[in-house]
């Protein structure tokens, strides 16, 4: 079973469009995270959740908008999206929320916006 | 000055030889580290937690000098399944959150 995991693994699409990316966790964990990764391979926070709160959002542009129904499940939707935004995303999941215990991450949805 | 910074490489080195890598982050109030492994095009990995006294798992060894706020990464014998990009991570006190180095990239060549 994996442990945290995201889909889609790959997500091409036209700039403008709207799309999400899901992400559930069955460690029991309570915090969840969106990191996003660019060509340059930095691995920047964008969100994190616990137990469904917003605990970090980071200065992301508000066309992203993160949902938690469940403190084991994180989406991430992404409205008229731009070249910009062609990144991979990672999912992550911790067991505490005060940013000092191990992640574990998702596979990773690689985003290429046309 | 960047939260935490790494050397990116890369880091070419043979089979056999032993290599160390440093981080140095800018929080002085920072408490948790750890260090992670990036295979090429996959999530990244803990590799280890990096404890003050230091700690050591089999080939790889951790140290913190809180002093000179930098942590270090040694690997003994290094295999060529250890090519990878090790990404030093360091909470943010008081944000509640992790930071990540950009990597240290590491080829291990036959």
């Amino acid at each position: 079973d994996t442990a945290v995991s995201q889909t889609p693994k790959y997500l091409v699409t036209q700039m403008g469009n709207d799309k999400s990316i899901k992400c559930e966790q069955n460690l029991g964990h309570d915090t969840m995270y969106w990191y996003k990764q660019d060509s340059k391979k930095f691995l920047k926070i964008m969100f994190s959740y616990n137990n469904k709160e917003l605990i970090i959002n980071e200065t992301v542009p508000n066309r992203f908008s993160p949902k938690s129904p469940d403190k084991a499940h994180l989406n991430l939707h992404i409205n008229s999206l731009e070249l910009g935004d062609s990144a991979v995303y990672f999912c992550a999941s911790s067991r505490g929320w005060m940013g000092n215990e191990k992640l574990f991450f998702g596979s990773g949805t690689q985003l290429s916006v046309l | 000055r960047k939260e935490v910074e790494q050397d990116p490489g890369p880091f070419n080195v043979p089979e056999g030889a032993t290599v160390a890598f440093n981080c140095t982050y800018s929080n002085s109030a920072s408490q948790s580290f750890f260090w992670y492994r990036q295979d090429c095009r996959k999530e990244p990995k803990l590799l280890m937690s990096v404890y003050s006294s230091g700690n050591e798992d089999g080939r790889f060894t951790a140290q913190l000098n809180r002093a000179s706020q930098y942590i270090s990464l040694l690997i003994r014998d290094s295999k060529l399944s250890d090519s990878a990009t090790y990404l030093c991570v360091v909470n943010l006190a008081g944000a509640q959150k992790l930071v990540f180095g950009q990597g240290t990239r590491l080829t291990i060549n036959p």
